[in-house]
């Protein structure tokens, strides 16, 4: 069964200090691997997708890494505005049997100024 | 581009009533998804629409709820004798067709069953 785990739950950074998110994947047949924003009461936004090993896509502070086994939300300088619930999502399914994406329970991360 | 519409924001009801969601997509868009999220979950696939086909539900999904997506544009997603456990954020996201098309959602319909 495809499934998707997210690290850490929760993160705090002070404003400039850079980390990273971690989510591993177990799918039978990549299709596309998504990351997400979601803020307080609203749905996901999106920012990247990454379909094979060694991609790399990159938006302001923001850089999405992708391995065979898992994939790295890099945020480098973080500002307050970055705070917000990081979701990471697939799509497999072998021969596109599904189109549905498969999501983490996510990363809240909250930075402080 | 206006954006997924869900329609309304937050809802109440009393066990045992029927609640109906709408959502209108994006226009382009001919995939159409139903998600569920609790509180420090992530969505959960419910089921999707291409043009007017169901073409996939979860087997999660209760026969108290329906989806439909009459002429391939606006969707609906009824909830029969609703329970205290179906309290919950419904989602509804679109797509165009295409293996790395990214779901774009809306803010979605907030349910409470008292």
């Amino acid at each position: 069964e495809d499934q998707v785990t997210q690290s850490p739950e929760a993160l705090r950074l002070q404003e400039g200090e850079s980390s990273s998110l971690n989510c591993s994947y177990t799918v039978s047949g990549l299709r596309g691997l998504f990351w997400y924003r979601q803020d307080p009461g609203k749905g996901p936004e999106f920012l990247f997708t990454l379909y094979s090993a060694g991609e790399e896509k990159e938006k302001e502070r923001l850089k999405a890494t992708l391995t065979k086994k898992e994939s790295f939300l890099h945020i480098t300088a973080p500002k307050p505005e970055d705070s917000a619930t990081y979701l990471c999502a697939v799509r497999g399914g072998l021969g596109g049997a599904t189109n549905k994406l498969i999501f983490g329970t996510g990363t809240l991360l909250a930075v402080q100024p | 581009d206006t954006g997924v519409s869900q329609n309304p924001r937050h809802k109440i009801t009393k066990r045992g009533q029927n609640v109906t969601f709408r959502c209108d997509p994006i226009s382009e868009h001919n995939r159409l998804y139903w998600y569920r999220q609790t509180l420090g979950q992530g969505p959960e696939f419910l089921t999707y629409f291409q043009n007017e086909a169901q073409l996939e539900k979860s087997r999660l999904l209760s026969d108290r709820f329906s989806a439909e997506r009459p002429k391939g544009s606006f969707s609906t997603l009824e909830i029969q004798r609703t329970e205290q456990g179906d309290s919950a954020m419904y989602l509804c996201a679109s797509s165009l067709q295409g293996t790395g098309s990214p779901l774009h959602f809306g803010n979605g319909t907030r349910l409470t069953v008292t």
